[in-house]
């Protein structure tokens, strides 16, 4: 199995929502990221997680909390988001943050906040 | 300040001709490097990456050469297929406190016609 799942698929939420993202992977990968990816622009940095602690957080708003409750599942939290933050929200996983280790990505969930 | 580029953002090949994909860098502290597709719909797909104390990896159909004088890297695919029709992003790691994370190139439409 190597895949990565994420829900929902489709998310649209007001600025005064709290909602919630999922990753979760059964490779038994000890680094999972978060990336997000605006339209015609590559996939940015948000998040990465090292055996379930926070180990790169690139300086992201706090409105966005990510949360690793153990080895196989990561979630990102949204609370009080603003418009500029709707885009495509990928989660990635790897054997380890070695960087000879390839992520593996989801399909992604993608957000719209209106 | 864009660190990976991809400058073309489209490319159109035959089928079974050669399919190049270029990638500058300016950061001199990356030094591992990859490739990614990614079709509609679905995550990013690692293709081949290659370390910076190597000039040329090879699997298959696909090449990566790394030229570090010049800062660029390109991505030949030979012979193209159909199915090949995808984005390609360029990424690239750099070691120490960095591990696992991945900057990325904005890039390249390839479209294989039959």
């Amino acid at each position: 199995d190597t895949e990565v799942t994420q829900t929902p698929k489709h998310l649209v939420m007001g600025m005064t929502n709290k909602k919630s993202l999922k990753c979760e992977q059964h490779m038994g990968h000890r680094a999972m990221y978060w990336y997000k990816q605006k339209a015609k622009k590559p996939p940015e940095l948000m998040f990465v997680y090292s055996y379930e602690k926070l180990s790169i957080n690139e300086s992201v708003p706090s409105r966005f909390s990510p949360e690793c409750p153990n080895s196989s599942l990561l979630n990102l939290h949204l609370h009080a988001l603003q418009p500029e933050d709707s885009a495509l929200y990928l989660c990635a996983s790897s054997q380890d943050v070695a960087r000879d280790y390839e992520q593996y990505f989801g399909p992604g969930t993608r957000l719209t906040v209106t | 300040d864009q660190q990976v580029k991809q400058n073309s953002p489209s490319l159109s090949v035959q089928e079974g001709r050669i399919s190049i994909l270029n990638c500058d860098y300016t950061n001199s502290m990356f030094d591992y490097f990859l490739w990614y597709k990614k079709y509609p719909a679905e995550g990013p797909t690692f293709l081949i990456s290659i370390s910076s104390i190597k000039d040329k990896n090879e699997d298959g159909r696909f090449t990566v050469f790394l030229n570090k004088s010049a800062k660029h890297l390109s991505l030949h695919i030979v012979p193209s297929q159909p199915g090949d029709s995808a984005v390609y992003f360029c990424a690239a790691s750099e070691g120490g406190t960095s591990y696992g994370k991945l900057t990325f190139g904005q890039g390249t439409i390839l479209t294989v016609h039959p």
